[in-house]
């Protein structure tokens, strides 16, 4: 258990819904970032948080949003899904926003558009 | 912008021989380098970084990796690769100063008993 959290692990949806990922990082860690993995785009970087403030905002479709709460707890929104969007979706967590910072990863969320 | 290469695929090596995952990059000024290992099903983990000083960096399970700023490359190595060693590895770079932490395509490794 690498202390990042993610809900739910697997998700199945259709194509125009609306899904919304959950990440808890890991305790005492200030910065969320989220990725994008798919086989024929590797790991994608979507957008980076620091203690609520966006912070780095990489290859996020408009579809997307995703915010940071005071609990620091983050949230990654799709919308108006298309088949293109099954793909996992991770979760990491460190320290500072910059910088040496390692890391931490949670598990992933499956996300299947049908 | 950053970037990083990791040219080959996959990477078949026997047990016991030699492991080298390569991997080049491209920023502005100088970089923050990572490893990362990740197991099926399972998350990315950390197993290696370069700040600065010493090239050749340790890590986690024997791993090792050497940083060479005339080549822009920071390959991954170890001496005896194991069975449990297959899995998806990736590099990752952030230049100094820069939020942004960007990821290779990945490389998998099989080690064949």
């Amino acid at each position: 258990d690498s202390g990042v959290t993610q809900t739910p692990k697997h998700l199945i949806t259709a194509t125009g819904q609306r899904v919304t990922l959950r990440c808890s990082p890991r305790s005492g860690d200030l910065s969320v970032y989220w990725y994008q993995q798919s086989l024929d785009q590797g790991l994608q970087f979507l957008i980076q948080y620091y203690n609520g403030e966006e912070r780095a905002k990489g290859n996020i479709l408009e579809r997307f949003s995703a915010q940071q709460f005071p609990d620091l707890h983050s949230e990654l929104n799709l919308s108006s899904l298309e088949l293109g969007d099954s793909a996992l979706y991770f979760c990491a967590s460190s320290p500072q926003s910059s910088g040496a910072n390692v890391l931490t990863f949670g598990a992933g969320s499956r996300l299947t558009v049908l | 912008a950053q970037s990083v290469a990791q040219p080959e695929d996959q990477v078949n090596v026997a047990e016991g021989n030699p492991l080298t995952v390569k991997c080049t990059y491209s920023v502005s000024g100088n970089p923050y380098l990572f490893w990362y290992v990740q197991y099926p099903n399972r998350g990315l983990q950390f197993l290696l970084k370069y700040i600065t000083g010493d090239n050749l960096v340790k890590g986690s399970y024997g791993f090792e990796a050497e940083f060479n700023k005339s080549q822009t490359s920071f390959h991954l190595k170890k001496p005896s690769a194991l069975v449990s060693d297959s899995a998806l590895y990736f590099c990752a770079v952030r230049p100094y100063g820069n939020n942004r932490l960007a990821f290779g395509k990945g490389n998998q490794v099989v080690v064949i008993p």
